[in-house]
């Protein structure tokens, strides 16, 4: 079993850019999430989306938008990237809201 | 608003000695879940517990336990005889607030 996968693994991109981080979960968990960490600041919610068909803004949504037409995938959008949002992104699933959540692999982006 | 407050920021223990990290929470809700999460130096974040607010009772799984005491808001973890394995960053949780971490360096 999968679980999550995320991709790409890495990316450089450049301020101004758009880019969508993807991810796709195998457990068919209703739940899914967002992150940004970022050293010194812990995790913090971007997005989240409790079920399939709706999202939530989290604590930083600000540039991010997200989608979720299915119950596997949860794309996150940066529409113009700029170098604050240069971080690592980690998406979480749980099976419920009150689930305890799995982690993907994350992403590392680096806009310069 | 809630927030999770986890004050240690680093802590450095001798192999097989026990530690304890300690998580104060805030909310206003009068039913809520909290979680501890596991970053080892490889980067993943690992699952560890879940619990909800109507039980207080405390979870032991092997040499970890867990301690829930509401009327502190607060939700310590130890670590028994640790081991070098246990070198990670740990995360208290409310659902999606995340504490800024604990790193601990288990020293051999």
């Amino acid at each position: 079993t999968a679980g999550i996968t995320q991709a790409p693994t890495s990316q450089i991109l450049a301020a101004g850019r758009s880019m969508t981080l993807r991810c796709t979960q195998d457990m068919r968990h209703n739940a899914m999430y967002w992150y940004r960490q970022d050293l010194g600041l812990g995790l913090r919610l971007i997005h989240y989306s409790n079920t399939a068909g709706t999202t939530g803004k989290g604590e930083v949504p600000d540039g991010y938008s997200v989608s979720r037409a299915n119950t596997d995938d949860f794309p996150l959008t940066l529409a113009s990237a700029v170098p604050s949002q240069t971080s690592v992104y980690f998406c979480a699933s749980s099976d419920s809201i009150t689930g305890g959540q799995f982690f993907g692999p994350g992403t590392r982006l680096t806009v310069l | 608003a809630q927030k999770v407050t986890q004050a240690q920021t680093e802590i450095s223990v001798v192999e097989k000695e026990d530690v304890t990290l300690d998580c104060v929470y805030e909310t206003r809700d009068t039913t809520y879940y909290l979680f501890w999460y596991k970053q080892p130096p490889s980067g993943e974040l690992v699952f560890l517990i879940r619990r909800n607010s109507f039980d207080e009772q405390n979870e032991i799984s092997g040499r970890y336990s867990w301690n829930f005491q509401k009327s502190t808001s607060s939700f310590n973890f130890t670590i028994t005889a640790s081991q070098v394995v246990d070198s990670a960053v740990y995360f208290c949780a409310l659902r999606g607030i995340f504490g800024k971490g604990t790193r601990l360096h288990i020293l051999p």
